[in-house]
Order: structure tokens, then C-alpha cells, then sequence
């Protein structure tokens, strides 16, 4: 248990349906994360919240939607998918704000979404 | 562009055989450099870290690597693998970009060891 924890596990959607997906981070981190992980390919980083704003943005398309209430949660909306997107979404976090150097991540367990 | 390369998208051994998983990343100022672990159904976890000081670090289960600056090489190692080592290794840098450090994995590499 790494203090990161992610729902749901597992997902299955339509191209057409919404759905959110949601990170929690018990270890009081001020920097989030999310990635997507595909089979074969490096870590892509999606999105960086640091301190509840949005500091990174890596060219994602629209139809992923991130959110961050508050230091503690983070959400990744999803509406329209492509069958390309499936894969295994993984959350992080760590201590600093984002950028800190030679910070160590913490991670979830991922969710991992089927798009049909 | 900051990149990492692991060498080999999988790697199959014997209990006890000795482990070295390659890792060469592309940048030419300060860096910090990971290995980190996922094992089948686990989150992925830190197993060692380089920020500075001694080259040659240790970790946690038997692993060290050695940073050699002037092969932009990260390799980690372990004399004798178990079984329980299966699980996939990926290879980080954390380094400075616009706007601040900024930390990239390796596609990873899948070992596989048998009993």
C-alpha cells in the first residue's frame, strides 16, 4: 500500500460514454500525476497538478479531461474515447510541488480501461 | 529531446543467474536517475535511486546500479536473481526542462525468471 489509491480498477466503456476516473492520496503530497501506460511503450505523462493547479499539460487530447479539488484528490473525466486509449492509467504523487528535483513518485495501483 | 532507452523489452533467466538490465538516457546536464518496479498486480514502486555522491547505489532486495555519467548509462544489477524478482523494471531520469525537473520513464523491460 503505497497511500495512493485509484478507482475503479477496472473499466470498461463505450465510444460514446462518460466516466471519470478518481485518485486519492493519503500521504500528504502537494504534486499529482497522471500517466498512461501502454504495453511496449515509456510512461506518458498526461497531466501534472502541483498544489491544485495544472502546471503540465503534455499535448493530450481533449476528450481526457483532468481535475483536481483539492491536494488530496484528482480526477481524470473521459467522454468519446477512441480504442486507443485503452490502457493502464496510472496516478502519482509526490512530496514538492511539481519539478522538484530528484523527487521520488508515489504510485497507484492504476485503473485499467477497455474502450469497445 | 530528453529521452530514456532500455535495451531489451524482455529478459528471461534462471534462478540464480546474474541480472544487469541496461538503461542510457539522453541529456547532458544534472540529472537524477531511478529504477523502479511493478510487479505482476502491485503498483509500481521505487526500488533505488541516484541524486548524487557515490556512483554506485543500492537498493532495496539485493538490486544496485551504477551511474556512469560518461556513458549516460543507468544499469542496474543484481548477482543472483529469485523467482520472486519477476515483474517489470522500468528506468527513470529526472532533469531539468522549461519550467522546472521533470521526470521520464523507459518503456520498460519484463523479466521473467524461472524456478
Amino acid at each position: 500500500e503505497t497511500g495512493v489509491t485509484q478507482t475503479p480498477r477496472h473499466l470498461v466503456m463505450g465510444m460514446t460514454n462518460k466516466k471519470s476516473l478518481k485518485c486519492e492520496q493519503h500521504l500528504g503530497h502537494n504534486a499529482m500525476y497522471w500517466y498512461k501506460q501502454s504495453a511496449k511503450k515509456p510512461l506518458e505523462l498526461m497531466f501534472v497538478y502541483s498544489l491544485e493547479e495544472r502546471v503540465e499539460n503534455n499535448s493530450v487530447p481533449s476528450r481526457f479531461s483532468p481535475e483536481c479539488p483539492n491536494s488530496s484528490h484528482l480526477f481524470l473525466h473521459l467522454h468519446t474515447l477512441q480504442p486507443e486509449d485503452s490502457a493502464l492509467y496510472l496516478c502519482a504523487s509526490s512530496p514538492g510541488g511539481s519539478g522538484g528535483r530528484g523527487e521520488t513518485q508515489y504510485f497507484g495501483p492504476g485503473t485499467r480501461l477497455l474502450v469497445l | 529531446a530528453q529521452s530514456v532507452s532500455q535495451h531489451n523489452h524482455h529478459v528471461i533467466l534462471s534462478e540464480a543467474a546474474s541480472l544487469e538490465l541496461g538503461c542510457n538516457y539522453s541529456y547532458g546536464g544534472t540529472v537524477n536517475l531511478f529504477w523502479y518496479v511493478q510487479y505482476p498486480g502491485q503498483h509500481l514502486q521505487l526500488l533505488l535511486k541516484y541524486f548524487s555522491g557515490d556512483p554506485l547505489v543500492k537498493g532495496i532486495k539485493g538490486f544496485e546500479a551504477e551511474f556512469i555519467k560518461s556513458k549516460f548509462s543507468f544499469n542496474l544489477r543484481k548477482p543472483s536473481v529469485q523467482w520472486s524478482d519477476t515483474a517489470e523494471y522500468f528506468c527513470a531520469v529526472n532533469a531539468r526542462g522549461t519550467g522546472g525537473f521533470k521526470t521520464i520513464f523507459g518503456a520498460g523491460t519484463r523479466l521473467f525468471v524461472k524456478a
